[in-house]
């Protein structure tokens, strides 16, 4: 079956530092990947939806200079947090959707498993 | 506006049946899905509903009405390992997820 990978899967890091999350579709090519945050206990928030080769689209309250997205390939979508602070210590979690036959729908999103950021 | 609503938590027996309820509001509608979230992890995927009516698979069965706008999920036969978050999500027109908040499953034995 579809797979989606994310790397690292924990991060610790000083205030003030960059951590980039990377996301990978290992058997399937992703045209839209999608970046979730999600804090104990509360649901999934959409942070960002990108498609490969363009501009990502940015949840309303979610700063794009922060949050820096890049859909270089359509297998590997990045996520860098910028100058990170302990209010962005969460979960995140990306999905990729694709574009083969395969899968129940073409429209399906399958979640990488997700990646624990932890600043301090 | 676009909307899903599920209930929050709800708890059954080990061996029992339990459904899960799911209603939604959106602009357009490209299917229902069904994911399961374990704490701590990220969410995987359990079942799409296009069509009315109801897709089995093995202890899960999924439910679709699109007149109402409403969708369960049936957990048959539960195991311990069935506690998690189940979160319900429509695809509007633009084919974007709208995620419901999940509801929490206990099992006990």
């Amino acid at each position: 079956g579809a797979v989606v990978s994310q790397h690292p899967s924990w991060v610790i890091c000083k205030s003030g530092t960059s951590v980039k999350i990377e996301c990978r579709s290992l058997d399937f090519q992703a045209t839209t990947m999608f970046w979730y945050r999600q804090f104990p206990k509360q649901s999934l928030m959409l942070m960002a939806t990108s498609n490969e080769g363009s501009k990502a689209t940015y949840e309303q309250g979610v700063e794009k200079d922060k949050f820096l997205i890049n859909h270089a390939s359509l297998t590997l979508s990045t996520l860098t947090v910028t100058s990170a602070h302990p209010e962005d210590s969460s979960f995140y979690i990306c999905s990729a959707r694709g574009s083969l036959t395969f899968m129940p729908t073409q429209e399906t999103q399958y979640f990488g498993p997700g990646t624990r950021l932890l600043v301090l | 506006g676009q909307n899903i609503d599920q209930p929050t938590e709800m708890t059954a027996t080990e061996g029992a049946i339990v459904q899960i309820n799911c209603t939604y509001q959106t602009s357009g509608f490209n299917g229902l899905f069904w994911y399961q979230q374990h704490a701590g992890e990220a969410p995987t995927f359990l079942s799409y509903n296009v069509l009315d009516g109801l897709e089995e698979k093995g202890r899960f069965s999924s439910f679709l009405s699109r007149s109402k706008g409403y969708s369960y999920l049936l957990l048959k036969e539960l195991q311990m390992k069935d506690s998690a978050s189940y979160l319900c999500a429509a695809m509007d027109s633009n084919y974007q997820l709208i995620w419901g908040a999940g509801t929490k499953l206990i099992i006990k034995p």
